[in-house]
């Protein structure tokens, strides 16, 4: 059972430049979350993707936007790259349920921006 | 809003150590809590959860028991190894994971 994958696993820009990262839930799951781990932090929550839709979002600029694909796969763009963009970005997938909070994300290795 | 916060480290112990991170959070409602795991250059492993209050989340030697009246989810292991050097972040699930920020364990021979 494949678990949560994410390419490419490092990415190097330049200011201003646009960039797509990519996720692949693990099998069976239905919703895709995206965070952002600067160096030295805990990860924060960029948004998160279900039913090909964005049902909730964090405190990003619109630069960061997403989408999700039939078969729940998910890419993150961001475009006009600043240096406070480098960062750890990480993917999570999980099944939906119906309460609030109750099902469990599992995170992918992650793929590690740096702006120069 | 929801928050978590965390016990500051870094932390250093010996092998066989008894090691306590303290979490406690501030959230309306109960929201499920969480301990990840994330060793150097790696993503986030789920380590434990807790859904409810009194439930106690185990894995590896490592628990938490989800307290309600001291709104905390410390994690305690009874005996680490070095192979438990890594950092640890506590995180509570309101559809999307607020972390604390994080405690770096180092676990020395």
């Amino acid at each position: 059972d494949a678990g949560v994958t994410q390419s490419p696993t490092h990415l190097i820009k330049t200011r201003g430049q646009q960039v797509t990262l990519r996720c692949s839930p693990k099998s069976g799951h239905d919703t895709v979350s995206w965070y952002q781990q600067a160096l030295g932090q805990g990860p924060q929550f960029i948004f998160q993707y279900y039913e090909e839709e964005e049902r909730q979002r964090g405190n990003f600029p619109d630069r960061f936007s997403g989408h999700q694909f039939p078969n729940y796969s998910s890419e993150l763009n961001v475009n006009a790259l600043l240096l406070g963009d480098s960062a750890l970005y990480l993917c999570a997938s999980s099944l939906a349920s119906g309460g609030a909070g109750e099902e469990t994300q599992y995170f992918g290795p992650g793929t590690r921006l740096l702006v120069l | 809003g929801n928050s978590v916060t965390q016990m500051e480290g870094p932390v250093t112990l010996s092998e066989e150590a008894f090691l306590t991170i303290n979490c406690t959070y501030t959230a309306t409602g109960y929201p499920s809590l969480f301990w990840y795991v994330q060793y150097p250059g790696e993503g986030l492993q789920l380590l434990l959860k807790a859904t409810k209050a009194d439930d106690k989340g185990s894995n590896k030697g490592f628990e938490a028991t989800y307290r309600k009246e001291t709104t905390s989810f410390h994690l305690e292991k009874g005996s680490v190894q070095v192979s438990d050097s890594a950092v640890y972040f506590c995180a509570l699930n309101d559809y999307k994971l607020s972390f604390g920020a994080g405690t770096t364990v180092t676990v020395r021979a």
